[in-house]
């Protein structure tokens, strides 16, 4: 069984256009993120969750919003998609609130590209 | 957080031992240090984290000196599946930021 889930795994779509991403992870983890990897490697947190509460809440465009409605799930939808926004977005998950204490367990990840 | 440095890239054969050394010279008090390992295609894996001293699990050992200010991770005999990039993270213990650095890429030859 995949611990956390992501899909889709692919998502080619235009400018302009609003997507979503979905995330879903089976360990009964309490917390949730959503990071983001561009096309130099670097991987950024965007968001945390911590029983559907948002807890980390990074500088990122308001187009970029996350829904957790349930501690298990996580989405991310996107609006008006821009060039820019082109990148890998990964899920991961957590045993409590820490974020750097306790290991984080990630999603195979989902490549966004943004024609 | 504290700032990390870390070598680019670094080459091995399969069988050795390869050694990466972190530099975190503004460490806090309460900071860890967490190591992640990344595939292609493939979101980050914890590999081992520590405090001080010498840390050893089944994949790795993390050597952290007296003074913290930079830390090591060593892979023991390499193989080709540990061609990955590896990610050296300071941070402390509170629901605070984590972020990567550039990591190094590690590659493994025959």
């Amino acid at each position: 069984d995949t611990a956390v889930s992501q899909t889709p795994k692919y998502l080619v779509t235009q400018m302009g256009n609003d997507k979503s991403i979905k995330c879903e992870q089976n360990l009964g983890h309490d917390t949730m993120y959503w990071y983001k990897q561009d096309s130099k490697k670097f991987l950024k947190i965007m968001f945390s969750y911590n029983n559907k509460e948002l807890i980390i809440n990074e500088t990122v465009p308001n187009r970029f919003s996350p829904k957790s409605p349930d501690k298990a799930h996580l989405n991310l939808h996107i609006n008006s998609l821009e060039l820019g926004d082109s990148a890998v977005y990964f899920c991961a998950s957590s045993p409590g609130r820490r974020t750097f204490r306790y290991e984080q367990y990630f999603g195979p990840g989902t490549r966004l590209t943004v024609t | 957080l504290a700032k990390t440095t870390q070598p680019i890239s670094m080459d091995s054969y399969e069988g050795q031992e390869v050694n990466i050394t972190c530099s975190h010279n503004n460490i806090a008090t309460n900071d860890y240090i967490t190591w992640y390992q990344q595939f292609p295609s493939q979101g980050p894996r914890f590999i081992i984290q520590g405090y001080k001293t010498k840390v050893t699990n089944e994949v790795a050992s993390l050597f952290i000196p007296a003074d913290r200010k930079s830390s090591t991770l060593s892979l023991p005999r390499v193989s080709l599946s540990d061609t990955a990039v590896y990610y050296c993270l300071v941070g402390t213990d509170s629901w605070g930021k984590l972020q990567f650095g550039a990591g190094t890429q590690v590659v493994v030859t025959p």
